[in-house]
């Protein structure tokens, strides 16, 4: 399975746009990337998901470089409520079945 | 169309005793997988079942176990709880695990507390 590293955390104020960047180097052909958002004791909730290129969508864009070994998902002019953490995740391949492997995630602080 | 429902959302039980949580998935969902999430250990993969069959299995203990019913509904067994298995235990759902992407949409959550 292919593993992931981004940030531990990151701060930003209202308004602003935030990137974090999840690198993934040894990503497999047919893997995808997804992010979820997770807030205090509740379940982690699926943002977006791409393979290759851009996705958007209306909550969060996934920009994917050509060689797949990085992510950057970026959220336009966050809000308070969108202090949570933030999980890259590299979808895994039909051989290694659907367990997810969830890394330390980036804990994103909003402030006012 | 109805998210990722699991029941109870809260349990408080003693060392020693048993506990039965259960999810059911989104609607046209077949599979359902399940974790175990701790400040220490974070989220951690417990099993997935399709069709009724457990398709692949975390490293835990035989003390967790699980089962998928004809609806895709799902339950997982923990007996002889310690104090360690105190966390808060997800149920995912997802289409079919046949094909890609694999994309799994999470429930609430059960928080457990053992005493």
């Amino acid at each position: 399975l292919a593993k992931t590293t981004q940030p531990i955390s990151m701060d930003s104020y209202e308004g602003q746009e935030v990137n974090i960047t999840c690198s993934h180097n040894n990503i497999a052909t047919n893997d995808y990337i997804t992010w979820y958002q997770q807030f205090p004791s509740q379940g982690p909730r699926f943002i977006i998901q791409g393979y290759k290129t851009k996705v958007t969508n209306e909550v969060a864009s996934l920009f994917i470089p050509a060689d797949r070994k990085s992510s950057t998902l970026s959220l336009p002019r966050v809000s308070l409520s969108d202090t949570a953490v933030y999980y890259c995740l590299v979808a895994p391949t039909r051989d290694a079945g659907n367990m997810l492997t969830f890394g330390g995630g980036t804990r994103l602080m909003v402030k006012p | 169309k109805a998210g990722v429902t699991q029941t109870p959302r809260y349990l408080i039980k003693t060392r020693g005793q048993q506990v039965t949580l259960s999810c059911s998935p989104i609607s046209g969902h077949r599979s359902v997988s399940w974790y175990q999430q701790t400040p220490g250990q974070g989220l951690q993969f417990l099993f997935e079942y399709f069709s009724e069959t457990q398709r692949n299995k975390g490293n835990f203990p035989g003390r967790f176990s699980g089962r998928q019913f004809s609806n895709s509904r799902s339950e997982m067994n923990v007996s002889t709880l310690e104090l360690g298995d105190s966390a808060l235990y997800l149920c995912a759902s997802m289409l079919d695990p046949r094909t890609d992407p694999k994309t799994q949409y999470f429930g609430p959550g059960t928080r457990l507390l053992v005493l």
